[in-house]
C-alpha cells in the first residue's frame, strides 16, 4: 500500500528565504508526482507534474525533484514571498489509467513579511 | 471555462439527517473524483466514477455513503444518518479521459451538529 510522508509538516520562514519541502513515498513504482497549493476554504491547485521518467521540472520560482528509486521529491521555492503562505501538498499516481491520487497530510507554509 | 464547480460550499447538518453534494466536472471531462479531507489529514480518496458507472468505490465506507454521475447532470455524493466523524472537506476533482491530470474544486466544507 503506498503511503506518501511530508516533512516538515509546518514551516515559517522570513520573507526572501528559500526552502525546501520534502516528500517521500514508499512504492517507487509510480506514473507520476504532482505537487499541489491549497489555500485556506479553497480547492486545489496544481503546481508541478513530475513524469517518473524525468528528473525535476521547473515553473517560476518553483523546482521539483523527483528520485524514484530512493522514493523521494523536494519542491525547491526560490526567494520566497508572503504570497507564497498555504499548504503544499505532495500526490502521487500508480499508473497512467485512472486510478487515484494518493496524497501527504502537506506542509503548511507560512512567509513573514 | 469553468472549472469544477461544487456546491454547496457549506452544508450544515444534524446528526441523522441526510447530506447531498454536488459536483459538476469541468466540461468534457468524463471522470470524476471524490476526496475527503479531516482536519489535519491529507487527502483521502473515496470513489472515482465515469459516467453512469462506478470504477473505484474502495475509499468509501460501506454504510450510509453513495455516489453517482448520471448521465445528465453533475456527480452527487449522498451521505445518510450523517454522524460527527463525517464533519470534513469533500473534493471533487474531474480528468478527460485518458489521463490522470486531475482538476480539483474548491470543495463543500460538511459541518454536523
Amino acid at each position: 500500500k503506498q503511503e506518501v510522508t511530508q516533512i516538515p509538516a509546518a514551516l515559517s520562514v522570513p520573507e526572501g528565504e528559500n526552502l525546501v519541502l520534502n516528500c517521500s513515498f514508499t512504492d517507487s513504482a509510480i506514473y507520476n508526482l504532482q505537487w499541489f497549493r491549497q489555500d485556506p476554504g479553497k480547492g486545489l491547485t496544481s503546481l508541478l507534474l513530475i513524469q517518473s521518467s524525468q528528473r525535476e521540472q521547473t515553473s517560476g520560482r518553483l523546482n521539483a525533484s523527483l528520485d524514484k528509486s530512493s522514493g523521494r521529491s523536494t519542491l525547491y521555492i526560490a526567494a520566497s514571498q508572503p504570497g507564497d503562505s498555504a499548504t503544499y501538498l505532495c500526490a502521487v499516481i500508480r499508473n497512467s489509467g485512472n486510478t487515484p491520487l494518493v496524497f501527504g497530510k502537506g506542509t503548511r507554509l507560512s512567509v513573514i513579511a | 471555462n469553468a472549472g469544477v464547480m461544487q456546491n454547496p460550499r457549506h452544508l450544515v447538518r444534524r446528526r441523522g439527517q441526510e447530506a447531498r453534494l454536488r459536483c459538476s466536472p469541468v466540461k468534457g471531462h468524463s471522470h470524476v473524483y471524490w476526496y475527503r479531507q479531516l482536519p489535519e489529514e491529507g487527502l483521502k480518496f473515496m470513489v472515482y466514477l465515469q459516467k453512469e458507472n462506478i470504477i473505484d468505490e474502495s475509499g468509501m465506507p460501506k454504510e450510509r455513503f453513495s455516489a453517482e454521475f448520471p448521465k445528465e447532470g453533475p456527480s452527487i455524493l449522498r451521505i445518510q444518518q450523517v454522524v460527527r466523524g463525517d464533519s470534513a472537506a469533500y473534493f471533487c476533482a474531474s480528468s478527460p479521459s485518458g489521463t490522470p491530470q486531475l482538476f480539483f474544486g474548491s470543495g463543500t466544507q460538511l459541518s454536523v451538529l
